[in-house]
C-alpha cells in the first residue's frame, strides 16, 4: 500500500539557518510521482516541485533543493538561509501512475516555525 | 483573481443539518479534484472529476457525500446530515490535464457542532 511519512512533526529555526524536512514513501508501483506542497497560514497548499521515479537528478530552485534517493525511498527537500516567510506547513506526497495519477496521497506535514 | 475559487470560506452548522460547498476551477481546467484535510494532518483525497465524469471516489466519501460537476466546470459537494467528525477543511483542486501541476483553492473550513 502507498505511504507517506514525515517523521519530523515539528521544526524551529532560526532564520538564516538551514533546514531539511525529511520525507520517506512507500509504493509498490515502478512508475510514480513525489512532490512537495508549501500550506502558509492563509490555508492554500502551494505546489513546489514534482519528480517522477525515473529522474534521480537532485533539484535545486534558488534556496530549495529537493534529494531524492530511491534506495532509501527518501524524497528530502532542503531550504537553504532559511527566512520567516519560509515559516509553514510542508508536506510530501506520492502519486502512482499505474493505480491512479490523480489520487494523490499527503504525508501528515512537516510544520516548519523560522525565527528572526 | 485567476485562481481556484472557494465558497464559503467558512462554514458553522449545526449536526444534522446539510452544507453545500462550492468550486470554481481555474478556466479551461478539465480537472478538478476535492480534498478534506483535518487539524493537524494532510489532505486525503475525496474525489475527482474528469471535465462532468466523476472518475474515482474514496472509501472516506460516505453516502451521506455527494460531489457533482454537472457542466464540467464549477464543482458541488454536499454532506447530507452532517456529523462533528465531518468537521474539516475541504480543500479543491484543479489541473489543465492529467499530467499537469494542481493548484488548490483556500479551502472551506466546515465547523459542525
Amino acid at each position: 500500500a502507498q505511504k507517506v511519512t514525515q517523521a519530523q512533526t515539528e521544526i524551529s529555526v532560526v532564520e538564516k539557518e538551514d533546514v531539511t524536512l525529511d520525507c520517506v514513501y512507500e509504493t509498490r508501483d515502478t512508475t510514480y510521482y513525489l512532490f512537495w506542497y508549501k500550506q502558509p497560514p492563509s490555508g492554500e497548499l502551494v505546489f513546489l516541485i514534482r519528480r517522477n521515479s525515473f529522474d534521480e537528478q537532485n533539484e535545486i530552485s534558488g534556496r530549495y533543493s529537493w534529494n531524492f534517493q530511491k534506495s532509501t525511498s527518501s524524497f528530502n527537500f532542503t531550504i537553504t538561509a532559511s527566512q520567516v516567510v519560509d515559516s509553514a506547513v510542508y508536506f510530501c506526497a506520492l502519486s502512482e501512475w499505474e493505480t491512479s495519477y490523480d489520487k494523490v496521497i499527503f504525508g501528515p506535514g512537516t510544520s516548519l516555525s523560522v525565527i528572526p | 483573481d485567476t485562481g481556484v475559487s472557494q465558497n464559503p470560506r467558512h462554514k458553522i452548522t449545526k449536526r444534522g443539518q446539510n452544507v453545500t460547498f462550492r468550486c470554481d476551477p481555474i478556466s479551461e481546467h478539465n480537472r478538478l479534484y476535492w480534498y478534506r484535510q483535518t487539524l493537524g494532518q494532510g489532505p486525503e483525497f475525496l474525489t475527482y472529476f474528469q471535465n462532468e465524469a466523476q472518475l474515482e471516489k474514496s472509501r472516506l466519501l460516505s453516502d451521506r457525500f455527494s460531489a457533482e460537476r454537472p457542466k464540467g466546470s464549477f464543482s458541488t459537494l454536499e454532506i447530507q446530515r452532517t456529523e462533528q467528525g465531518d468537521s474539516a477543511m475541504y480543500l479543491c483542486a484543479s489541473s489543465l490535464e492529467e499530467d499537469s501541476e494542481a493548484f488548490f483553492g483556500q479551502g472551506t473550513r466546515l465547523t459542525v457542532v
